[in-house]
């Protein structure tokens, strides 16, 4: 079993539409969950930033983590074309110098 | 700001050829990370340096290696190139603290035939 799992996508959504992106993980000692957006041929950009369960809202954005069911999401409100992106999320368990484990990252693709 | 800089961009090197991409930061961050990203496998962590002065291997070393040059500086050399090292190289940045929240460059595109 991979330690996060995220569906690859192409996840295609007409404009104005509700989006969830979903990561589960296997690990239980993650506290510390992101979100990352990457635009075609750029670098990850950090999006959203959590600790432990609860929900987080920014914006059109708000990223929820379950920790009992070992699973983080993302969802975008009112999405635009402009929100097109691969989505990864990432985790970690804060421990030390403790590096991020990251998903595969799932593609969105919002048409006008 | 700039945050996290390399260089080059693009890169067309021959099989055996060696390079070295270049990394740099202004956040004043104590780690340092390399990256190289293939479609279907994701991100993968090349090596990493917690602090100015370590280094330390990630998934991925083989046919690598870095210079952690001072605080700001992190490079990645690769010393006889081979066409599996034809990928996306990502820089990355972070402050020492729990949760470890990642700062990426732009990105290094590199070809090797």
């Amino acid at each position: 079993q991979k330690e996060v799992e995220q569906d690859p996508g192409p996840l295609s959504v007409p404009e104005g539409a509700i989006v969830s992106l979903n990561c589960t993980y296997s690990n239980s000692a993650f506290q510390y969950f992101m979100w990352y957006r990457q635009y075609s041929r750029k670098g990850p950009e950090l999006l959203m930033y959590t600790y432990s369960s609860g929900n987080k809202e920014d914006g059109r954005f708000t990223a929820q983590v379950d920790k009992s069911s070992k699973y983080i999401s993302l969802f975008i409100r009112d999405s635009q074309p402009s929100d097109s992106a691969t989505y990864l999320c990432a985790m970690s368990d804060g421990s030390g110098y403790s590096t991020l484990t990251f998903g595969k990252g799932t593609m969105l693709l919002v048409s006008p | 700001n700039a945050g996290v800089t390399q260089t080059p961009k693009f890169q067309v090197l021959k099989t055996g050829q060696s390079m070295t991409l270049q990394c740099a930061q202004d956040m004043n961050h104590n780690s340092m990370y390399w990256y190289r990203q293939d479609p279907g496998m994701g991100l993968r962590l090349i090596y990493y340096s917690a602090s100015e002065g370590t280094t330390d291997k990630g998934e991925v070393p083989n046919g690598y290696n870095v210079s952690r040059l001072n605080k700001r500086e992190f490079s990645l050399r690769l010393e006889s190139a081979a066409p599996s090292q034809t990928s996306v190289y990502f820089c990355a940045s972070s402050e020492i603290r729990s949760g470890n929240t990642i700062y990426f460059g732009e990105g290094s595109w590199l070809t090797v035939v």
